[in-house]
């Protein structure tokens, strides 16, 4: 199964500065990699996925993560926070058909 | 809504009932996940099944767990004899492909 580690419990920005919220990956073959946020109250949604056609892969709401294979690495960033980014984000690896939560990075944004 | 739907979104219970949720996945989707996140961590796989059948169980589900996929449509997760460990949010998602679809989950309280 793929594994993925969340470097970050916590990360704090202020309004308009850059977010990188940090995803390590293990795995022997090539990954499928993801991204999810999850605001108070409410379902996980989908930013981003990874499936192997491009190592910078854009999402929904100006966030966008790299892959680096020789990093084993996929951090999530957007160059501007807004106070709407504040909630849970998961990075997510889906070897084996089953998706492996990593245990989520708080994103504090300050006005 | 097409999305994945989950009933109840809430449960309170006494300890040593049993409870039953239920998971309508998106119609086309023929692999359904249970998760089961608690406060401040992310979610933690539990089972999966493909159409009716079901391929894989954590050992985190203990015998008190049992989920099924009749018909390879909806699925239940029932937990028999309720314990104030158990208290969580129960999350369910289904997939087609790559990328799994999260329902609003199930907060259960066992009081």
């Amino acid at each position: 199964a793929q594994s993925v580690t969340q470097l970050d419990s916590h990360v704090s920005v202020s309004e308009g500065t850059p977010v990188l919220l940090r995803c390590n990956y293990s795995s022997s073959y090539s990954p499928s990699l993801f991204w999810y946020v999850q605001h108070p109250n409410k379902g996980l949604q989908l930013l981003l996925k990874y499936t192997s056609a491009a190592t910078l892969v854009k999402g929904i709401n100006g966030f966008e993560a790299e892959f680096k294979k020789s990093e084993t690495s996929f951090h999530l960033t957007k160059p501007s926070a807004h106070m709407s980014d504040a909630a849970e984000y998961f990075c997510v690896g889906g070897g084996s058909y089953i998706p492996t939560f990593g245990r989520g990075t708080s994103l504090i944004v300050h006005p | 809504d097409t999305g994945v739907s989950q009933n109840p979104r809430h449960k309170i219970t006494k300890r040593g009932q049993n409870v039953t949720f239920r998971c309508d996945p998106i119609s086309e989707h023929n692999r359904l996940y249970w998760y089961r996140q608690t406060l401040g961590q992310g979610p933690e796989f539990l089972t999966y099944f493909q159409n009716e059948a079901q391929l894989e169980k954590s050992r985190l589900l203990s015998d008190r767990f049992s989920a099924e996929r009749p018909k390879g449509s909806f699925s239940t997760l029932e937990i028999q004899r309720t314990e104030q460990g158990d208290s969580a949010m129960y999350l369910c998602a289904s997939s087609l492909l790559d990328e799994a679809f999260f329902g609003q989950g199930t907060r259960l309280t066992v009081v």
